[in-house]
């Protein structure tokens, strides 16, 4: 069965940075792009960018460009997403997500993991 | 960014009514359109791509239609599973972007 699993719960300081992982199993994880996308409590969700996990290669929201970085292990089976220099906007919950075979839309998700930036 | 707006954003509606969301682009997106259900402390799960492409293992009587800038989601029959919260998103221009959504309440 293909899941998604994130790691747990973050409490980081304003300025602080996160790094979520997002580990694959039940597909060959290098095959299909990994997506991160975030929801603040009460709001839409957001787009923040993926990354293909057999060759590196990412592409990032314009909003987040300058904060976020989106990485993956050498076996490609996991998948991490550091956002820097958090603010109290940043409090969401942090999804990843798998493509559906090149067709940008999100077939499989992980559990999503609550970030808190609070002082 | 594309702007992608619901109508409504909340429905209340009785299990067994056929429910109707709309949803429209900002600019011309295609057919490239998805909708997606979420229910409250839980993941998003993917129920149409394409505008009109049935995911697998999603229902039949969930169905979407449209192009351009204006789409529909439809539940021909609804039943209880179907009380959620109902986003599209829009993957035809960087940055892709979701709906406000449309919560689907008991009446």
């Amino acid at each position: 069965q293909v899941h998604l699993v994130q790691s747990g719960a973050e409490v980081k300081n304003p300025g602080a940075s996160v790094k979520v992982s997002c580990k694959a199993s039940g597909y060959i994880s290098s095959s299909y792009t990994v997506h991160w996308v975030r929801q603040a409590p009460g709001q839409r969700l957001e787009w923040m960018g993926w990354i293909n996990p057999a060759s590196g290669n990412t592409r990032y929201s314009q909003r987040f460009q300058d904060r976020v970085t989106l990485s993956r292990d050498t076996s490609a089976t996991t998948a991490y997403m550091e956002l820097s220099s958090l603010r109290s906007e940043d409090t969401a919950v942090y999804y990843c997500a798998k493509e559906k075979a090149g067709l940008w839309t999100f077939d499989i998700w992980g559990q999503g993991t609550m970030v808190t930036v609070s002082s | 960014d594309i702007q992608m707006t619901q109508s409504p954003s909340t429905l209340s509606a009785s299990v067994g009514d056929r429910v109707t969301i709309t949803c429209r682009a900002s600019q011309s997106i295609s057919v490239w359109l998805a909708w997606y259900q979420q229910k409250p402390g839980k993941a998003p799960n993917l129920l149409i791509y394409k505008a009109s492409s049935l995911e697998s293992g999603v229902p039949s009587r969930f169905s979407g239609s449209g192009s351009g800038t204006e789409f529909t989601l439809t539940i021909s029959s609804l039943q209880p599973d179907d009380f959620a919260t109902y986003y599209c998103q829009q993957y035809n221009t960087y940055p892709w972007t979701f709906g406000q959504g449309t919560k689907v309440e008991i009446k």
